[in-house]
């Protein structure tokens, strides 16, 4: 059974980084067909796509233009599993986040993780 | 606000149907047929019900259906069921650097 455990702190400061990761369990993070996606969701701004990583021969990753500037993901092989990094958070950034599995990169999300409440605060 | 516009609430009676839209523009919804619809249940995480405008997933039951024309995306629930009672969002591919855009979500009641 394809599982997206998601793990990480729910409270982070302002300005700071926040971290979150994602493992997986009955895929690959290396698949050649699948992307690796986080998401969040909040009151103010709904259910909004941050990113994705996925491996062709390579890895590639792609942002949403939001948070270009502030995200990095990244893939771990060796633990299978993904991750998020978003530096410099406002309480805006404040959500639900939730990994998720795109099987075959058309942009439909068919496995999602438990997801993380994140609040931004001092 | 959400890049695809949803009714904030639509409601019906067990056994009714009802019709959930999703609009969006020729650069969305309009363009691709990568449209989706998921359900929400409070503190859970959404759940694939619609891929590919009209497809279900293996498992989904065939009360679910959804279609599109031009700009407007929609989704079907026949024989409405208590426990059909949830927030529903659509999504779509896009041709603009987000790649992914979601709707407002609706909120469907089962009276």
């Amino acid at each position: 059974q394809v599982q997206l455990q998601q793990s990480g702190p729910g409270l982070v400061k302002p300005s700071q980084t926040l971290s979150l990761t994602c493992a997986i369990s009955g895929d690959s993070v290396s698949s050649n067909s699948a992307a690796w996606n986080w998401i969040r969701q909040s009151p103010s701004r709904g259910l909004e796509w941050l990113g994705r990583t996925y491996y062709r021969s390579k890895w590639y990753n792609d942002y949403a233009l939001s948070v270009k500037s502030r995200i990095t993901i990244n893939s771990d092989t060796s633990k299978n599993q993904f991750s998020l990094q978003l530096n410099s958070v406002t309480p805006e950034d404040s959500a639900v986040y939730y990994c998720a599995r795109d099987p075959n990169t058309q942009r439909k999300f068919d496995l999602w993780g438990q997801g993380t409440l994140v609040t931004v605060s001092s | 606000q959400s890049a695809l516009t949803q009714p904030a609430s639509v409601s019906g009676s067990p056994g009714q149907s009802i019709t959930i839209s999703c609009t969006g523009t020729s650069s969305d919804v309009g363009g691709y047929n990568y449209v989706s619809w998921y359900q929400q249940y409070p503190g859970k995480a959404p759940k694939l019900m619609i891929y590919d405008v009209s497809r279900r997933p293996s498992g989904v039951s065939d009360r679910f259906s959804a279609s599109k024309s031009g700009n407007t995306a929609s989704l079907t629930i026949s024989g409405l069921q208590a426990e059909d009672e949830a927030d529903y969002y659509c999504s779509s591919f896009t041709s603009t650097n987000s790649y992914v855009v979601f709707g407002g979500g609706t909120k469907l009641t089962v009276l």
